[in-house]
């Protein structure tokens, strides 16, 4: 059974460029959560997609949108990137119903 | 913003000794949660309390909860080497269905 798995795994981008990130969730679940974890901090929370609706939202920027898809994979856009959207971008799965979040490996994001 | 705060930010410690972190937080939760973090990679679940319970146990995990307090603790027994990680409380506030706040991490690391 395949865990939370996410595309690519490094990205290197410039100031302004746009960037999409990829995540499946862990088989059976339905629910898929984004954070964004900058060097030596805890990770934010994004958003969250259930039923292909974005269901709760973060203190992030409309730079920053998503999608779900009917087999329940999710991307992470991010428009005009800036230095400081440098991160580990790390997407979790659930179960609607369930308390824990399961995390993928991460795609860590350079902005140059 | 961070939810919560552990401490201390940083330990070192030998194999066997007991390893001990904390975690304040500010919120009504639902629960309370501890992930591991190996080397800014994924973060792995380890154990979960909920508001109603005092303490959980789980293998050498031992996890507490004072809600009067507004705070948690990790122990960590008989410390291996292979525990070195960075370890971070998430909550899952009332108010909030989907969202789980990080605090900023306890770096722990266990010599041979």
């Amino acid at each position: 059974d395949a865990g939370v798995t996410q595309s690519p795994t490094h990205l290197i981008k410039t100031r302004g460029q746009q960037v999409t990130l990829r995540c499946s969730p862990k088989s059976g679940h339905d629910t898929v959560s984004w954070y964004q974890q900058a060097l030596g901090q805890g990770p934010q929370f994004i958003f969250q997609y259930y039923e292909e609706e974005e269901r709760q939202r973060g203190n992030f920027p409309d730079r920053f949108s998503g999608h779900q898809f009917p087999n329940y994979s999710s991307e992470l856009n991010v428009n005009a990137l800036l230095l400081g959207d440098s991160a580990l971008y790390l997407c979790a799965s659930s179960l609607d119903s369930g308390e824990t979040q399961y995390f993928g490996p991460g795609t860590r994001l350079l902005v140059l | 913003s961070q939810q919560g705060e552990e401490d201390p930010q940083a330990l070192s410690i030998q194999e066997g000794e007991n390893a001990t972190m904390n975690c304040s937080y500010k919120t009504s939760i639902n629960n309370l949660q501890w992930y591991r973090q190996n080397s800014g990679r994924g973060l792995v679940h380890l154990i979960l309390i909920r508001s109603n319970e005092r303490e959980k146990h789980s293998g050498r995990l031992r996890v507490t909860l004072d809600t009067s307090k507004k705070s948690s603790s990790l122990l960590i027994t008989a410390s291996r080497a292979a525990d070195t990680a960075s370890y971070f409380c998430a909550t899952r506030s009332t108010d909030s269905w989907g969202k789980l706040q990080f605090g900023a991490g306890t770096q722990v690391v266990v010599t041979p």
